[in-house]
C-alpha cells in the first residue's frame, strides 16, 4: 500500500496570488520558530523567524504569524512568483538550543 | 547559497555496509548538526558536535556516530546500513550551541539497496 508520509500537503496558486502556508507545532514550551524553504536537490534555506514574545513579523514579501494559544504558525507570501515553488517547513526550538524540530512540510506550486 | 559543503552528493550502498559522509561548516561556525530527511518528511535531528564532542543526540541508534575536527568540519558514520537508512543527510552549521539559526548544506542522498 501507499505510505501516507509520501504525500505532502500541496498548495497550488497562480503567479501574483498571495499564499498562506500553515503549520501546527507540537511543543508548547517552544519559543522560537523558523520557516525554511527547500527546493529540489537542495538543503533547507532560512526564510524568516519569530520568537514567542511576538505574534507577527514581516520580511520582504513574507509575513509569519504566531498563535501560541492554538500552537499554530502561518507563512504568508505576497505576490507569489514561480521561483517560490518549493517545499516549505516550519521548525520549532527552545531559545538557547540549536536543535530544531521540523514539521512535515507543504509543497507550494506556483503556475505562471 | 550557504557556505556549508557536503560530500559526496550521492551515494549508493548495500545493506550491512558502512558509510562516511563529510561536512565543512560555514566560515566562522563552530557547531555542526546532522539531520536525516526521509522522502516526503521533514528533517530529523541526529546529533550535534561542538568543540569536537557530541553535544546532544536525537532518537538514533549507536550505529550512527560522528566526529568533529579542529577545523570544525565533521563526519557522520553509519554502520550496518539498513534499507530504512536511505534518506537525504543534511549538515547544518551555526556559531555556538545556543544559536538556533542554522545554515544547511545541500545534503548527501544515500540509497541503501
Amino acid at each position: 500500500g501507499e505510505s501516507v508520509g509520501l504525500h505532502l500537503p500541496t498548495l497550488s496558486v497562480q503567479e501574483g496570488d498571495n499564499s498562506i502556508i500553515n503549520c501546527a507545532y507540537s511543543n508548547s514550551a517552544s519559543d522560537y520558530f523558523i520557516w525554511y524553504k527547500q527546493e529540489s536537490g537542495k538543503g533547507p534555506q532560512f526564510i524568516i523567524d519569530i520568537r514567542s514574545n511576538m505574534d507577527k513579523r514581516q520580511g520582504q514579501r513574507v509575513t509569519v504569524l504566531l498563535n501560541k494559544t492554538v500552537k499554530h504558525l502561518s507563512l504568508q507570501i505576497a505576490a507569489t512568483q514561480p521561483g517560490d515553488s518549493a517545499v516549505y517547513f516550519c521548525a520549532e526550538a527552545l531559545s538557547g538550543y540549536s536543535t530544531l524540530t521540523f514539521g512535515k512540510g507543504t509543497m507550494l506550486l506556483v503556475s505562471p | 547559497e550557504t557556505g556549508v559543503t557536503q560530500s559526496p552528493t550521492h551515494l549508493i550502498k548495500t545493506r550491512g555496509q558502512q558509510v562516511t559522509l563529510r561536512c565543512s561548516s560555514q566560515s566562522g561556525h563552530n557547531t555542526v548538526s546532522w539531520y536525516q530527511q526521509a522522502l516526503g518528511q521533514g528533517p530529523q535531528f541526529i546529533f550535534q558536535y561542538y568543540r569536537e564532542e557530541e553535544n546532544g543526540r536525537g532518537n538514533f541508534p549507536p550505529r550512527f556516530s560522528g566526529l568533529q575536527f579542529p577545523n570544525y568540519s565533521s563526519e557522520l558514520n553509519v554502520n550496518a546500513l539498513e534499507l530504512d537508512d536511505s534518506a537525504l543527510y543534511l549538515c547544518a552549521s551555526s556559531w555556538g550551541t545556543a544559536n538556533e539559526k542554522l545554515f544547511f548544506g545541500s545534503g548527501t542522498q544515500l540509497s541503501v539497496l
